[in-house]
């Protein structure tokens, strides 16, 4: 039973389509993240999401755009691909803060590795 | 600009020895450190972690030591097998942030029987 899980596994797309990966978690979380890695194999985050609060991180271009329907998902939205879009993309999920020194772990998705062609 | 850094790619090991897998750091307002674990075409999974009023965590096999003024942070496993062969990243928590991850590039450790 996949805790956190993505689909598609694999797209491969034209420049310029508008695309979606969805991404579900059910542990009952309450923050869940998206992080991109890139073809220097670096892992970067993108947007971060609990029910009060999105942060996005500043270098993300605004054809990005996380979309919550409710607490278990948060898809990922991606318009006039580029191909430098072309990456593999994590979901995450966590509890979040449990404030002071203590960090709750993350759940990662699979992966879903997008091509842009 | 790196705020995590592991400055080497690879590592291979005998089956049995150690592995030390090295992190630098250069945010000292970091407070928290992880290690993570990741196979091919998998995502990330969580291996260990250390707070920052602790210089040491240790869990079975896995130790992960913490110098804060070196800004320094290692992992060791202790006795490798060749299933811990993957790639390790080293992470902390943006603070300020909902624990957005800051990630190193990893380190691909490969043990041989």
């Amino acid at each position: 039973d996949t805790a956190v899980s993505q689909t598609p596994k694999y797209l491969v797309t034209q420049m310029g389509n508008d695309k979606s990966i969805k991404c579900e978690q059910n542990l009952g979380h309450d923050t869940m993240y998206w992080y991109k890695q890139d073809s220097k194999k670096f892992l970067k985050i993108m947007f971060s999401y609990n029910n009060k609060e999105l942060i996005i991180n500043e270098t993300v271009p605004n054809r990005f755009s996380p979309k919550s329907p409710d607490k278990a998902h948060l898809n990922l939205h991606i318009n006039s691909l580029e191909l430098g879009d072309s990456a593999v993309y994590f979901c995450a999920s966590s509890q979040g803060l449990a404030g002071g020194l203590v960090y709750n772990e993350q759940f990662f998705g699979p992966g879903t590795r997008l091509t842009v062609l | 600009d790196q705020q995590v850094k592991q400055n080497s790619p690879s590592l291979s090991v005998q089956e049995g020895r150690i592995s030390i897998l090295n992190c630098d750091y250069t945010n000292s307002m970091f407070d928290y450190f992880l290690w993570y674990k990741k196979y091919p075409a998998e995502g990330p999974t969580f291996l260990i972690s250390i707070s920052s009023i602790k210089d040491k965590n240790e869990d079975g096999r896995f130790t992960v030591f913490l110098n804060k003024s070196a800004k320094h942070l290692s992992l060791h496993i202790v006795p490798s097998q060749p299933g811990d062969s993957a790639v390790y990243f080293c992470a902390a928590p943006l603070r300020g942030s909902q624990g957005n991850l800051i990630f190193g590039k990893g380190t691909k450790l490969s043990v041989k029987p």
